[in-house]
């Protein structure tokens, strides 16, 4: 149980375009997803956390306007890189949570965006 | 501020000899340390949760420890499979993370 699935695990695109990434809870249902980024060699930082059919909450110095999150259903949610530029390259991964799951974070197998 | 300490930054071991990997931790309301692996490319793999001082929990050859200050990840007799970064965080609020920056652990066979 607590599968979580992204999809595409691999993009590449010019500089300038968006890009979406996909979010979904395969075997439960996600009260909260989680938005994260993460640099080589670094750890997981977090960019924003989503409640279905609501607003997402961006953390302090995430450009709302240029990371744009949906959380259309318990099961899916979406980022949207918009006007990507190279120093947006990077291992973008979302995690899920739900009711049942309490605290406990379950993790997608990341995106990893190449941006020319 | 919430924060998250990970040492060792890198850990190379023979295959069979035990060690741990240490998490130390300040945070304004503890709910629940995690403790996940990750492999180069993937996303981290969930391993522990420990919510309370002197909780230990047990998955093969690992075993994670807590106390109110860190926690630890025992790792006995490993095999060059362990090898992985494994990461730590804490949850200071419902469910938001603050994650370390994680330990390389090499095992050589």
């Amino acid at each position: 149980g607590a599968v979580v699935s992204q999809h595409p695990s691999r993009v590449i695109c010019k500089s300038g375009t968006s890009v979406k990434i996909e979010c979904r809870s395969l075997d439960f249902q996600a009260t909260t997803m989680f938005w994260y980024r993460q640099f080589p060699k670094q750890s997981l930082m977090l960019m924003a956390t989503s409640n279905e059919g609501s607003k997402a909450t961006y953390e302090q110095g995430v450009e709302k306007d240029k990371f744009l999150i949906n959380h259309a259903s318990l099961t899916l949610s979406t980022l949207t890189v918009t006007s990507a530029h190279p120093e947006d390259s990077s291992f973008y991964i979302c995690s899920a949570n739900g009711a049942r799951e309490n605290n406990e974070q379950f993790f997608g197998p990341g995106t990893r965006l190449t941006v020319l | 501020e919430d924060q998250v300490t990970q040492s060792p930054e890198a850990l190379r071991l023979q295959e069979g000899e035990s060690s741990s990997l240490n998490c130390s931790y300040t945070v304004s309301g503890l709910r629940g340390l995690f403790w996940y692996r990750q492999d180069p490319g993937k996303g981290p793999e969930f391993l522990f949760t420990l919510y309370s001082a002197g909780e230990e929990k047990e998955k093969e050859r690992l075993k994670a420890t807590l106390t109110k200050k860190e926690s630890f990840l025992h790792i006995t007799a490993p095999k060059p499979e362990d090898s992985a970064t494994y990461l730590c965080a804490v949850g200071p609020g419902a469910q938001k993370l603050v994650f370390g920056q994680g330990t390389r652990l090499t095992i050589n066979p």
